[in-house]
């Protein structure tokens, strides 16, 4: 079977720092990833996804970026945190060459202080 | 504009009383129709993929039926634990695999 991780769970950051986080799928061969962002009392925000290794297309023009390093694990990037860039952060991923079902991760709560 | 309008926002219901959620779409030529459950503090659940009028699939206590503009949820008997929020997605035409997802509905049971 199938399973998405997301680490970390829960991360706090100072304005101007750093972001790293990674999403890795199992089970399955070359599937489609997506990074999506959730506010509160908001939908679903799609940031990035990937049909394949190294080809990432972009949704929203901001301060993140992504990178898919291998064939199952999407990263996504900041050089430096906004305050804006608080959210609960989501990984998913569907089946190769289908626009079916998307499976999603755990989730990252990020906070920007 | 919306191309997928979930109603109402929120719903409370008392235990065993049953009810349907909504999902309109303007997308013409749908690939497919999706429901998810979201529980506080995770990701979402995947319920359900519909993909032309007329089709119908149950799980439990939820039914999910679609036609040509719209599709519900309904929640036959539901519990505290049916609590959540239900996403609504639609898949367009075009070679994109992105999904546009609705605002949700959040359910509450009450006991």
């Amino acid at each position: 079977s199938q399973t998405i991780h997301q680490w970390p769970a829960t991360l706090v950051q100072p304005v101007g720092s750093p972001l790293s986080l990674e999403c890795t799928v199992e089970g399955t061969s070359n599937p489609n990833l997506y990074w999506y962002r959730q506010a509160a009392g908001r939908g679903l925000q799609l940031l990035f996804y990937s049909v394949g290794i190294g080809q990432i297309s972009s949704e929203v023009p901001q301060n993140l970026s992504a990178s898919r390093p291998q064939d199952r694990q999407f990263i996504l990037s900041s050089k430096k945190l906004l305050l804006s860039d608080s959210g609960f952060y989501l990984c998913a991923w569907s089946v190769s060459g289908r626009p079916y079902e998307q499976y999603f991760g755990p989730g990252t709560r990020l906070t920007v202080t | 504009e919306d191309q997928v309008t979930q109603s109402p926002e929120a719903l409370r219901l008392q235990e065993g009383e049953s009810s349907s959620l909504n999902c309109s779409y303007t997308v013409s030529g749908l690939r497919g129709l999706f429901w998810y459950r979201q529980d506080p503090g995770k990701g979402p659940e995947f319920l359900f993929t519909l993909y032309s009028a007329g089709e119908e699939k149950e799980k439990e206590r939820l039914k999910a039926t679609l036609t040509k503009k719209e599709s519900f949820l309904h929640i036959t008997a539901p519990k505290p634990e049916d609590s959540a929020t239900y996403l609504c997605a639609v898949q367009a035409p075009g070679g994109s695999y992105i999904p546009t997802f609705g605002r949700g509905t959040s359910l509450i049971v009450h006991p």
